[in-house]
């Protein structure tokens, strides 16, 4: 099976842009999470999605949002972008019966400038 | 809230030696999972080993074995005979088994192991 894919892989924008990355897991695999990897922050789960419905959310700002398909590709938004935004997102995908363990993709390495 | 701490911000071994990363968590919860994932350069997430914590027994993985303390809550991850091909950032995470934490891992600082030849 193909692993999680995530495009771009590199992206830069700069203040006050938005912008939109794409996530698409393992075959058969219904749910999506996200996490923000930052040097200073560490991993934060941003939120997780199952069957198109946002079922749980990390502490971030409004900014950032999400979305699910009906073929479980993820995307999330990061609108009105600032220096701090800047970071690797990376996305993971967890089959519905075995939510114990993700899967992770290569990560979005996102610079605001 | 949970918590995960790894203590130790680098190590080093030498290669086929043994070397032994720490995590510790702080929980009220009964019902989690505990994993070690290993980032390399290339930013890779890849997962090393999981633990239930309703299971006593530790987990093993071919050379990747852990040592789960649920009383000390304590998870530490022993890697044995070191390959270059180790050396990599290492996260401890944790995940509650409850409904509740839908997808969320709480991960800690990670630590840097760096293999010698």
């Amino acid at each position: 099976k193909a692993g999680v894919t995530q495009t771009p892989r590199y992206l830069i924008k700069t203040r006050g842009q938005q912008v939109t990355l794409s996530c698409s897991p393992i075959s058969g695999h219904r749910s999506v999470s996200w996490y923000q990897q930052t040097p200073g922050q560490g991993l934060q789960f941003l939120f997780e999605y199952f069957s198109e419905t946002q079922r749980n959310k990390g502490n971030f700002p409004g900014r950032f949002s999400g979305r699910q398909f009906s073929n479980s590709r993820s995307e999330m938004n990061v609108s009105t972008l600032e220096l701090g935004d800047s970071a690797l997102y990376l996305c993971a995908s967890h089959p519905a019966e075995a939510w114990d363990t993700q899967y992770f993709g290569p990560g979005t390495r996102l610079t605001v400038l | 809230a949970q918590t995960v701490t790894q203590s130790q911000p680098e190590m080093s071994v030498q290669e086929a030696e043994t070397v032994t990363l720490s995590c510790t968590y702080d929980t009220s919860e009964s019902d989690y999972y505990l994993f070690w994932y290993k980032q390399p350069p290339s930013r890779q997430m890849i997962l090393v080993i999981r633990q239930e914590a309703y299971k006593q027994q530790n987990a093993t993985e071919n050379r990747f074995s852990v040592n789960f303390q649920k009383a000390a809550k304590s998870f530490s991850l022993k890697i044995s005979d070191s390959q270059l091909g180790d050396a990599a950032m290492y996260f401890c995470a944790y995940r509650y088994a409850g409904g509740t934490s839908y997808g969320k891992l709480t991960f800690g600082q990670g630590t840097i192991l760096t293999v010698h030849p």
